[in-house]
């Protein structure tokens, strides 16, 4: 099986920059993604890395070390409307391919 | 406007009853997935099918049932012998098993009565 690690709760100030981590314990990695959820609406698509390093997207970049089992995805100049919650999901290249969902982390923006 | 509808957005269900869930698709996807999300929990994964007429059982398959008859179409049942069905349901498609991204429908919020 596998076993994917998030913070439950982090807070951050609107204007300043957030890191949620996210750790995983898979055999056969085969991509790492990060969806934005808004409370009673559907995950959107942020990031999706495969290769260790730096994926940057405008105020958001995603981070991977696959051979530390360990993920961050960056959030930068906070606004209110990031407040959400960050779903870190991994796959695996044994079985469905279907990606395995953390719990998610979720992120509260204050003024 | 392409994308995946779900309907509908509540749904309130009787002890002992069947209630059928939604999930209409127009991307052109090959590959239908059902999760369901429980507060604080991720998503896990109910059905899954990778083309017509073809499908899989996920991680929590027991008390749902699900059929593909249509490629855009693929409803799930929740049965009466699942015991505990509060929670709000994610339909999700991608073009194919091993894309990169699947894309979600808007969710079906299910509570007992």
């Amino acid at each position: 099986g596998q076993n994917i690690d998030q913070p439950t709760e982090m807070t951050a100030t609107e204007g300043a920059i957030v890191q949620i981590n996210c750790t995983y314990q898979t055999s056969g990695f085969n991509g790492l993604f990060w969806y934005q959820q808004h409370a009673g609406e559907a995950p959107t698509f942020l990031s999706y890395n495969v290769l260790d390093g730096l994926e940057e997207k405008g105020r958001f970049s995603s981070f991977l070390s696959r051979s530390k089992g360990y993920s961050y995805l960056l959030l930068k100049e906070l606004q209110m409307k990031d407040s959400a919650s960050y779903l870190c999901a991994v796959r695996t290249s044994g079985g469905s391919y279907i990606p395995t969902f953390g719990r998610g982390t979720s992120l509260i923006v204050h003024p | 406007d392409g994308g995946i509808t779900q309907s509908p957005k509540y749904l309130f269900r009787k002890e002992g009853q069947n209630v059928t869930l939604s999930c209409e698709q127009n991307l052109n996807h090959d590959a239908m997935y059902w999760y369901r999300q429980d507060p604080g929990q991720g998503l896990r994964l109910i059905y899954y099918s990778q083309i017509v007429n073809d499908f899989q059982k996920g991680d929590i398959a027991e008390g749902y049932s699900v059929s593909r008859e249509k490629k855009e179409s693929f409803p799930l049942t929740v049965t009466s012998a699942q015991k505990n069905p509060t929670a709000f349901y994610l339909c999700a498609s991608s073009r194919r098993r091993s894309e990169e991204t699947q894309y979600f429908g808007p969710g079906t919020r299910l509570l007992v009565l």
